[in-house]
């Protein structure tokens, strides 16, 4: 079992650049998250999508945006990467988004230059 | 605003010790409780989930809820080398079904 997915697992990125990181779930999940991680900050929520079709913003949306494709994927783009951006970001999902356990990937590591 | 506070450590004990691991929120609607491990370099997995008053325990772990005092713990018994790691706490309020996770407390279990 896969579980979540995310790619890539390293980034690199100038200043203005654009990217979009790729999360997928095979756990048949309805509600899938984007949280990016800092040092000392704990994780703190960018998006997140309840079911297929939704998606909302969380704490930290500015300068990112997001497609719930299908079921299954859930992306994350950087339209235009600042330095403020380098963190590392994990992609997680939850059965129904009803106080259920969260399970992630294994996170995207990315440095804005 | 909704906070999680947990003190950041390192909280330190000595191998086969009790490791005590505290968590405080802000929101008195809160109703689930979770605590999450967290290795270096890894991604965070769930231990312990709690949802009404008292202790529950699993394994070497026990998770506390005190939800008049706003307060949950975590307890690990007999600690390992395998345990250090930073141990994320996780609250959904009533209103949410979206965690706000604290900073989390880095535990190192010595030898």
């Amino acid at each position: 079992n896969a579980g979540v997915t995310q790619t890539p697992k390293f980034q690199v990125l100038k200043t203005g650049q654009s990217m979009t990181l790729q999360c997928a779930q095979d756990m048949n999940h309805n509600s899938m998250y984007w949280y990016r991680q800092d040092p000392g900050m704990g994780l703190r929520l960018i998006y997140y999508s309840a079911s297929e079709g939704t998606t909302d913003k969380g704490e930290v949306p500015n300068g990112y945006n997001v497609s719930r494709l299908n079921k299954r994927e859930f992306s994350l783009r950087l339209e235009s990467a600042a330095p403020s951006q380098t963190s590392v970001y994990f992609c997680a999902s939850s059965e129904t988004g009803h106080n259920e356990k969260l399970f992630f990937g294994s996170g995207t590591q990315l440095s804005v230059l | 605003q909704k906070e999680v506070e947990q003190n950041s450590g390192p909280l330190s004990v000595p191998e086969g010790a009790i490791a005590s691991l505290n968590c405080t929120y802000s929101d008195r609607g809160s109703q689930s409780f979770f605590w999450y491990r967290q290795y270096s370099g890894k991604s965070p997995e769930l231990i312990m989930s709690i949802y009404s008053n008292g202790d529950k325990e699993d394994g070497r772990f026990t998770a506390q809820l005190n939800k008049a005092s706003q307060y949950v713990s975590l307890l690990i018994r007999d600690s390992q080398p395998s345990d250090s790691a930073t141990y994320l706490c996780a609250v959904n309020s009533g209103g949410s079904y979206i965690p706000t996770f604290g900073r989390g407390t880095s535990l190192i279990v010595h030898p």
